[in-house]
């Protein structure tokens, strides 16, 4: 099956300041996902992205398609954007959605 | 709006007792998962459905079955447990291309003793 790796595992921040989250993927994808699992464990889709840039107030994502990986970027980061990070991907005509292992991200007021 | 409902939250098995975990969606959706959360380990896929009568295996099949009689549900059986299945199971919905956002129920935490 397609390989999804993420990058960082972990990240420790101070709030107010930016990161990058990287998943990379070995397969070409027409379904690309990122989400984040709150510290009580409910999974929230952030974006869908299978290619391009899309902006949702201070989260942004870039999915490079021809080089396989995406990237999450959190700015002025806030005690509440703790939590895992995930990357999901699914390819043509697969209906498979597989997850990276997760970044976990803490954000320290 | 309910969204993806998971049924039951909890749940403590012996070894070798069977249960049947429901997973119900309101939105319409053709393409449900299940998936099971173990530490460090991410969201691993069980099995799958593109639609109502339809199923298909995962990443991690074996030790469960699925069922998917009506659209709006998707049921995750274990027949007989085993320690090894001690998780966090989570159904999750969407309605695919060009809208694929899925969709998460809050989890059955499952604690096989």
């Amino acid at each position: 099956g397609i390989q999804v790796e993420q990058s960082p595992p972990d990240l420790i921040l101070q709030e107010g300041a930016n990161s990058t989250l990287r998943c990379n993927f070995s397969d070409s994808v027409n379904n690309l996902q990122w989400f984040h699992q709150n510290p009580w464990g409910q999974l929230i889709n952030l974006f869908y992205i299978p290619s391009g840039t899309k902006q949702n107030g201070r989260l942004s994502a870039t999915t490079v398609a021809t080089e396989r990986y995406s990237l999450l970027y959190i700015s002025s980061s806030q005690t509440t954007d703790s939590g895992v990070y995930f990357c999901a991907v699914e390819r043509p005509n697969d209906y498979k959605l597989s997850f990276g292992a997760g970044t976990t991200v803490t954000v320290r007021a | 709006n309910a969204g993806v409902t998971q049924t039951p939250k909890f749940r403590v098995l012996k070894t070798g007792q069977s249960m049947t975990l429901l997973c119900a969606q309101d939105m319409n959706h053709e393409y449900m998962y299940w998936y099971r959360q173990d530490p460090g380990m991410g969201l691993r896929l069980i099995h799958y459905s593109v639609g109502e009568g339809t199923t298909a295996k995962g990443e991690v099949p074996d030790g469960y079955n699925v069922s998917r009689l009506k659209k709006q549900n998707f049921l995750l059986g274990l027949e007989s447990a085993a320690p090894s299945q001690t998780s966090v199971y989570f159904c999750a919905s969407h309605t695919g291309v060009p809208y694929p956002e899925a969709f998460f129920g809050q989890g059955t935490r499952l604690t096989v003793v």
